[in-house]
């Protein structure tokens, strides 16, 4: 099946810091999501974007379907963006069931 | 709140139980999803039912059993359950089929497998 890779593992901020998330996938895919759990376990669906950009505030998403990456971006950041960032890849051609990847750790500091 | 909410919110089990997990949608969704999240794996997405149809995870074992009854309501039937089956189970519903749609997640149900 296909892998599904995100770095870093782990990240610390200063509030007001500007990171950048990644998630490389191993395969073609039909769909790629990012997800934000915050630290008491809910679960936020943060953006589906199989190809291109997307902006939502101070996050935005890049997926480079040819090259099988995306790039989660978070500016000026916030203690509220503390949590673990998830990407999720469904394989083209494959069932419908996506692929979680095992998250980015983030902890942003006031 | 989200508009999904699940129940229970905790939930011990022996392995020779029967229980139910119930998650329940006020958004108007028509699609509905069961995720599991244990410690020691990624999330992993168990079934989907969306416009009547239900699509399953193929590596989920027959010990779960979802159900249906309508676009508002979900079920998830757990027997004869494994130590490693606990995690915390998460519900969420969207609008449209397939992963398009955003999805709205419950809270979970913790469930702990004795």
């Amino acid at each position: 099946g296909i892998q599904v890779e995100q770095s870093p593992p782990d990240l610390i901020l200063q509030e007001g810091a500007n990171s950048t998330l990644r998630c490389n996938f191993s395969d073609s895919v039909n769909n790629l999501q990012w997800f934000h759990q915050n630290p008491w376990g809910q679960l936020i669906n943060l953006f589906y974007i199989p190809s291109g950009t997307k902006q939502n505030g101070r996050l935005s998403a890049t997926t480079v379907a040819t090259e099988r990456y995306s790039l989660l971006y978070i500016s000026s950041s916030q203690t509220t963006d503390s949590g673990v960032y998830f990407c999720a890849v469904e394989q083209s051609g494959g069932s419908y069931i996506p692929t979680f990847g095992r998250g980015t750790s983030l902890i942003v500091h006031p | 709140e989200t508009g999904v909410t699940q129940t229970p919110r905790h939930l011990v089990m022996g392995m020779t139980n029967k229980k139910s997990l119930k998650c329940e949608q006020h958004l108007g969704h028509n699609a509905m999803y069961w995720y599991k999240q244990s410690a020691k794996k990624p999330l992993e997405l168990m079934f989907v039912y969306s416009l009547e149809e239900r699509v399953e995870n193929n590596s989920v074992p027959s010990r779960f059993s979802p159900e249906c009854p309508n676009s508002s309501h979900l079920f998830l039937h757990l027997h004869t359950l494994q130590p490693e089956d606990s995690a915390l189970y998460l519900c969420a519903s969207s609008q449209g089929s397939g992963t398009s749609g955003t999805q709205y997640f419950g809270p979970g149900t913790r469930l702990l497998v004795l």
